[in-house]
């Protein structure tokens, strides 16, 4: 079965770069496409982007300027990072697979908490 | 960017009775392709969220047959025919139409 693990640090200080990894086994990155997505507190959802297997990326326009995704396919592992945080990128972060051509996550990771302080 | 509309907030239940959340587009979500990138999540209180329902209504492997999905263009509906105790949580849409890809605000299902 796929599995997806995230994993990174929990806190990250206002200005710096939050960098997270995404550890996949029983499916290959180089299929389908692979995505990052954060939950705010309270409900609010977001898609930050994602990485295709070929290595292309796509990103929401709101990070555009922040956002870098890459994947390490020896490893079968992606990779978020995000520049310049503050206080508002506070949130959990998942990854996710995303089938292509039916487009909809349909295995995610358990998430990780990221905290944004000084 | 698309903004989707759910509605409730939240929605109180007993088990056994049936509900809805609706979820507006400020756009048709219908593709060029002529599929309809409308999905349904299930985030349940300290878990990851989990697939429900895919294109409009096809339902993901697993998720029991009380669950149902109808709607086109800009207007969704998500049924529960019969809520159960493990269906409370969080519901989402989020569509893929188009970019950026966006989430509905949620609906809270709580039992009464």
């Amino acid at each position: 079965e796929v599995q997806l693990q995230e994993s990174g640090p929990g806190l990250v200080k206002p200005s710096q770069s939050l960098s997270l990894t995404c550890s996949v086994t029983g499916y290959s990155i180089t299929s389908n496409y692979w995505g990052w997505i954060r939950k705010f507190p309270g409900n609010k959802m977001e898609w930050m982007g994602y990485i295709s297997y070929s290595g292309s990326t796509s990103y929401n326009p709101s990070l555009k300027s922040r956002i870098s995704i890459t994947r390490d396919t020896s490893k079968n592992q992606f990779f978020l990072q995000l520049n310049s945080v503050t206080t508002e990128d506070t949130a959990t972060y998942y990854c996710a697979r995303c089938l292509a051509a039916i487009w909809y996550f349909d295995f995610w990771g358990p998430g990780t908490m990221v905290t944004v302080s000084s | 960017d698309v903004v989707l509309t759910q509605t409730p907030p939240t929605l109180l239940a007993t088990i056994g009775q049936s509900v809805s959340i609706s979820c507006r587009s400020s756009q048709s979500l219908l593709h060029s392709n002529g599929n309809t990138y409308l999905n349904w999540l299930l985030q349940r209180t300290g878990q990851s969220p989990q697939p429900l329902i895919y294109l409009v209504s096809k339902l993901e492997s697993g998720v029991p047959n009380r669950f149902s999905g109808s709607g086109s263009g800009t207007d969704f509906t998500l049924k529960i025919s019969g809520v159960e105790a493990e269906d409370l949580g969080v519901y989402y849409c989020m569509q893929f139409t188009h970019y950026p890809w966006t989430f509905g605000g949620g609906t809270k299902l709580e039992l009464k």
